[in-house]
């Protein structure tokens, strides 16, 4: 059964780090790559990036030079980090599983981060 | 990037209703065009991928068209559970991009 599950602090103060685990079961992180989305309260979702089954990663241009993302696939986990955040930061942020296309063919339950002092 | 402009921004329907959702984008990306379904409070779920293909347990009366740069969403029969905002999203050209949602209403 496949599942993606996300933890990390769900408050954060400007300009400090946000750092995210994406725990996968039912699948290898060695044959599926794993994307983060977020998504703003209200608003609609917005593509962050991709590590790659290889482990090579893509980011979108808007947060690239802000976010890193790796797995240890021992230990079947994705993390994402990004630096420097600030209030337009705060959303809900999902991993999903990509599949061919790529389509995201399972998503997480989303874990909602705030920034504010 | 691709531009995905999705409308209307919010339809109002009757259940029962045979409705259809567009997804216009702004340079082609062939088949690679997938659709969400997102309901209040939850993760969204995939709906239907390249354009038309259908998804394991999705209900029969969602069903997508299109190529290039125009796509629909349609659903034969609408129900009360299906009230959601719906997305696209494109997987033809890094960065991936999704569609502004188009959120179905009770009429």
């Amino acid at each position: 059964q496949v599942q993606l599950k996300e933890s990390g602090p769900g408050l954060v103060q400007p300009s400090q780090t946000l750092s995210l685990t994406c725990t996968v079961a039912g699948f290898s992180l060695t044959s599926y790559n794993v994307h983060w989305v977020r998504q703003p309260p209200g608003k609609g979702l917005e593509w962050m990036g991709v590590i790659w089954n290889t482990g090579g990663t893509r980011y979108n241009s808007a947060l690239k030079s802000r976010l890193s993302i790796s797995k240890d696939t021992s230990k079947s986990q994705v993390f994402l980090k990004m630096n420097s955040l600030q209030t337009e930061d705060t959303a809900t942020y999902y991993c999903a599983r990509g599949d061919l296309g790529p389509h995201f063919d399972y998503w997480g339950q989303g874990v909602m981060v705030t920034v504010s002092s | 990037d691709v531009v995905l402009t999705q409308s209307p921004a919010t339809l109002s329907v009757t259940p029962g209703e045979r409705i259809s959702l567009s997804c216009r984008a702004s340079e082609s990306v062939d088949t690679y065009l997938h659709w969400y379904q997102q309901k209040p409070n939850e993760s969204p779920r995939l709906l239907i991928k390249y354009a038309s293909q259908s998804i394991s347990g999705i209900p029969s009366r969602f069903s997508g068209s299109g190529s290039g740069t125009d796509f629909t969403l349609s659903i034969n029969g609408v129900e009360l559970e299906d009230l959601s905002i719906y997305y696209c999203q494109q997987g033809n050209s890094l960065p991936f991009t999704f569609g502004s949602g188009t959120k179905l209403e009770i009429k």
